[in-house]
C-alpha cells in the first residue's frame, strides 16, 4: 500500500460527460501529480500541484482541470469527455518540490471508460 | 525536452535466469534522476530502484541492481535470479531536479516462465 488513495478505481461513462476524480496523497506528502496512460500514448504527465498551487503542466488537454485542495488532497475534473479520454488516471505524491528529485508514490489508479 | 527509449518492447525468460532490460535516454542537464519503475497486473506502480545521475556508482536494491552510463545516457536494469513475481511492465523514468515531472519509457513487458 503506497497510501495514496485513489477514488473512483473504475468508471464507466458517456461522450460528452464530465467526471471527477479523486486523489489523497500520502500523509506529510505536499506534491500530487496526475498522469494518464493509454495503451497508445503510455504514461503521460499531466499535472503538478505543490501546497495548493500548480507547479508544472505536461499534456493536459483544455478540456481537462485540476485543483489541490487545502487539506491536500486533488481532483482532476475531465470534460466533454470523447472516446479518447478512456485510460488509467494515476495520482502520485511525493514530500518534495523543488531542488531535489523524491520518490513518487503512487495511488492503484482511476480506470476511465468512455462508451 | 527530455526523452526515455525502451527499445524492448517484451521479453522472456525462465525463473532463475538473469535478465537486462534497455533503457536510454536524451537529456542536456547534467543533474537528473533516473529510476526503474515495476507494474504488476494490478496495476501498482512500484518504485523498484533509482539513480542519482552525479553517482558514479550503480545503484544496487537486492536482485534488482543498474548499469548507469552517463556518457552513453543508458539505464538498464539487471534482474538476477528471477522470480515470478516480477512478471510485470517495467518503466525506466527520468526526472531533473528542477522539472519534477517524471517522464517514462513505453516499458517493456516481462515475463518470468516456470
Amino acid at each position: 500500500d503506497s497510501g495514496v488513495t485513489q477514488t473512483p478505481k473504475h468508471l464507466i461513462t458517456a461522450t460528452g460527460q464530465r467526471v471527477t476524480l479523486r486523489c489523497s496523497p500520502r500523509s506529510g506528502d505536499l506534491s500530487v501529480y496526475w498522469y494518464q496512460q493509454s495503451l497508445d500514448q503510455g504514461l503521460q504527465f499531466l499535472i503538478q500541484y505543490y501546497n495548493g498551487e500548480e507547479r508544472a503542466k505536461g499534456n493536459i488537454l483544455e478540456r481537462f482541470s485540476a485543483q489541490q485542495f487545502p487539506d491536500l488532497h486533488s481532483e482532476l475534473n475531465l470534460s466533454s469527455l470523447e472516446l479518447g479520454d478512456s485510460a488509467l488516471y494515476f495520482c502520485a505524491s511525493s514530500v518534495v518540490s523543488r531542488g531535489q528529485a523524491g520518490e513518487l508514490f503512487f495511488g492503484e489508479g482511476s480506470r476511465l471508460t468512455v462508451l | 525536452a527530455q526523452t526515455v527509449t525502451q527499445s524492448q518492447p517484451e521479453m522472456s525468460v525462465q525463473e532463475a535466469e538473469t535478465v537486462t532490460l534497455s533503457c536510454t535516454y536524451d537529456t542536456s542537464e547534467n543533474n537528473y534522476y533516473l529510476f526503474w519503475y515495476k507494474q504488476p497486473p494490478s496495476r501498482q506502480m512500484i518504485l523498484v530502484i533509482r539513480q542519482e545521475a552525479y553517482k558514479q556508482q550503480n545503484a544496487t536494491e537486492n536482485r534488482f541492481s543498474v548499469n548507469f552510463q552517463k556518457a552513453a545516457k543508458s539505464f538498464s536494469l539487471k534482474i538476477s535470479d528471477s522470480q515470478l513475481g516480477d512478471t510485470a511492465m517495467y518503466f525506466c523514468a527520468f526526472m531533473t531536479t528542477g522539472a519534477q515531472k517524471l517522464v517514462f519509457g513505453q516499458g517493456t513487458r516481462l515475463t518470468i516462465n516456470p
